[in-house]
Formats: structure tokens, C-alpha cells, sequence
């Protein structure tokens, strides 16, 4: 089985600031895969970035980064120079092998102008 | 491309009424998905459909929920009778393939169900 934990419900940042959302996981498997994605007001759900966990190199996108810590099943996300358009709900999603892929309970960021 | 289109966007109903939603992927995806968010937690796998075969359906109400993917495009959940609990938002998403890694999965705008 496979979980994800966000132990931050809300959080805030100033606009043009550095923000970290955490995120921790559990699985059974060896070979697994770590997406954060983005829901805004709208309800869509949007793919952020993604880490594949046999690859040690953080993955980057632009301004979001993220900082994978496989021994301790770690793997947040930094939002750097934070908009007002970055203001949404943030979750922390797995999968492994032939596992369906999980959420956790998400993240809500607001950013302050 | 033209995303993931879902109908209809909000949805109110009395509990023991039926009500369906319905989902069309984007073209040349051959994954389906159908995920339920409650309110304040992240989304959960309903179905999942390889073009019309069904994949998982392992967290699926059987006995209230059923789903279909005809011709292996446009996908309908039914949910009958509702009750309360099912309040929630039906999210449909598309992918190329299985893998949600290699293709990612594009989700629609949901569709926001209130059971009164």
C-alpha cells in the first residue's frame, strides 16, 4: 500500500517569496514515481513536476523545484519568486509499480500581495 | 489540444436520486479515469479504463456506483441511489497510457455534486 502525508494544511507566502510545501510517503515498492500537482479555484488539476525516485537529481521546472529525500521518503516542493497566480491547492501524489496513484489531503497556498 | 470536458459542472440532488455524469477525453487517449474528492482531501480513484476494458475498479461502490466507456472515448458514472456521503467532486482525467509518469494524467473541471 501506498500513503502520502501533508502535514501543512494551509500556508502562506508574500508575493515574490520563497515557499516550501512538505510532503512525506510511504510504499512497499522500489520503483516509484512523485508528482506535486496544482488545483486552482477552478477544480482542474494540474501536473507542477514530477520525480522519477531512482534518479537522484532534483527535478526543476521553471520556479518550482523540488527536494527529494529518498532515505527518508521526503519530497517537497520550493516555489520560488511566489505570484499571485501560484495561489492554490497543492498535493503530493504517488505511484508505484502497478499501483494506482495517491494523493494526500493537499496543501492550501495563498499567496499575500 | 481541447481538454477534458466534463458535464455537468454542478449537480444537486435529494438522497435515493440518481444522477449521472459524463466525460469526454482528450482525442487519442486510450486511459480513462474517474476520481471522487471529498471535500478537503485529495482525489480518489474511482475507475480506470485501458479504451473500453475496465483496468481497476477496486475502490468503486458497486452496489450504488457503475461506470461505462462505450467505443472507448466518452465515459459516463452513474451513482444510484446517492446518498449523503456521495456529496463530493467527480473528477475525470485522460492519459495516453497507464503510466501516469510517462504520460501524464489531464484533468477536467470536475463536476461538484451536493446530496441534500
Amino acid at each position: 500500500a501506498q500513503t502520502v502525508t501533508q502535514s501543512q494544511p494551509e500556508m502562506s507566502v508574500q508575493e515574490a517569496e520563497t515557499v516550501t510545501l512538505s510532503c512525506t510517503y510511504d510504499t512497499s515498492e522500489s520503483d516509484y514515481y512523485l508528482f506535486w500537482y496544482k488545483q486552482p479555484p477552478s477544480r482542474q488539476m494540474i501536473l507542477v513536476i514530477r520525480q522519477e525516485a531512482y534518479k537522484q537529481q532534483n527535478a526543476t521546472e521553471n520556479r518550482f523545484s523540488v527536494n527529494f529525500q529518498k532515505a527518508a521518503k521526503s519530497f517537497s516542493l520550493k516555489i520560488s519568486d511566489s505570484q499571485l497566480g501560484d495561489a492554490a491547492m497543492y498535493f503530493c501524489a504517488i505511484q508505484g509499480g502497478s499501483e494506482k496513484l495517491v494523493f494526500g489531503k493537499g496543501t492550501k497556498l495563498t499567496v499575500n500581495p | 489540444e481541447a481538454g477534458v470536458a466534463q458535464s455537468p459542472r454542478y449537480k444537486i440532488i435529494e438522497k435515493r436520486q440518481s444522477v449521472a455524469f459524463w466525460c469526454n477525453p482528450i482525442s487519442g487517449h486510450a486511459t480513462l479515469y474517474w476520481y471522487q474528492q471529498i471535500l478537503g482531501q485529495g482525489p480518489k480513484l474511482l475507475i480506470q479504463f485501458q479504451n473500453n476494458g475496465v483496468v481497476d475498479d477496486s475502490q468503486l461502490p458497486k452496489d450504488r456506483f457503475s461506470a461505462e466507456r462505450l467505443k472507448g472515448v466518452d465515459s459516463t458514472l452513474k451513482i444510484q441511489p446517492a446518498k449523503l456521503e456521495d456529496s463530493a467532486v467527480y473528477l475525470c482525467a485522460s492519459s495516453r497510457t497507464g503510466s501516469s509518469y510517462n504520460s501524464p494524467l489531464h484533468f477536467g473541471n470536475g463536476t461538484r455534486l451536493t446530496v441534500t
